[in-house]
């Protein structure tokens, strides 16, 4: 079954305590990213990689970092969190970007910072 | 950068009305354009799109249009049905695989069908 899997699905962390959520697919998809929705403010993107080792700054990168050693995962990493980067966040991944193939996200992991 | 806005916020009809959600966006350069709904807790799924060399296109109760002109884009969605009360999303890209072609999303409308 084609998926998207994220981990964790609920985190609650205290303010500047390092944090990874994973994110793994299984459809072989060359085109990964992370995006944060918040209320109001519908999906952001806030980083994307097109390949192995290539990634690039979405619309709101600040406080995240990410990685691409492999083809399959894609972590996304808070060295310093923050209370304001308590959000819902999806990880996705799609065969070319937004070029009109679908785009799958996972389930979503919901982040509480305190 | 490309910007996409979204009408309205959130709306309400009686089950069997029309439901209408409009989006424009600023870059005209755009040529990719999905709608994806958000039912509570769950994740966004793809339910039509359309290319910037189609006008119209529809699937069962649900249709979208595409201006071009006017840079704006709508959702239809008839003889409403209460699961069809969730968070609609627009989004439009360029669409450039090697360049990112990465979509930009629209904030997004509550849709609430009553019974």
């Amino acid at each position: 079954e084609a998926q998207v899997t994220q981990n964790p699905r609920y985190l609650i962390t205290v303010t500047g305590k390092k944090l990874t959520v994973t994110c793994s697919q299984n459809m072989n998809h060359e085109y990964m990213s992370w995006y944060r929705q918040d209320p109001g403010l519908g999906l952001r993107q806030i980083y994307y990689s097109m390949n192995v080792e290539v990634t690039d700054k979405g619309d709101v990168p600040e406080g995240y970092k990410v990685s691409r050693k492999e083809k399959r995962n894609f972590p996304l990493i808070l060295e310093s969190p923050s209370p304001n980067q308590t959000s819902l966040y999806f990880c996705a991944s799609s065969s070319q970007g937004g070029t009109g193939n679908t785009i799958y996200f996972g389930e979503g992991s919901w982040l509480t910072v305190v | 950068g490309e910007n996409v806005e979204q009408h309205p916020s959130t709306l309400s009809v009686q089950e069997g009305d029309s439901a209408v959600i409009k989006c424009t966006y600023s870059d005209s350069a755009s040529n990719y354009f999905p709608w994806y709904k958000q039912e509570l807790g769950k994740r966004p799924q793809l339910i039509i799109d359309i290319r910037s060399n189609v006008g119209e296109k529809k699937d069962q109760r649900i249709a979208v249009t595409l201006n071009k002109t006017a840079k704006h884009f709508s959702l239809h969605i008839t003889e409403t049905q209460p699961e069809d009360s969730a968070v609609y999303f627009c989004a439009a890209s360029k669409g450039i695989y090697n360049q990112g072609g990465k979509l930009i999303f629209g904030q997004g409308t509550e849709l609430s069908v009553k019974p």
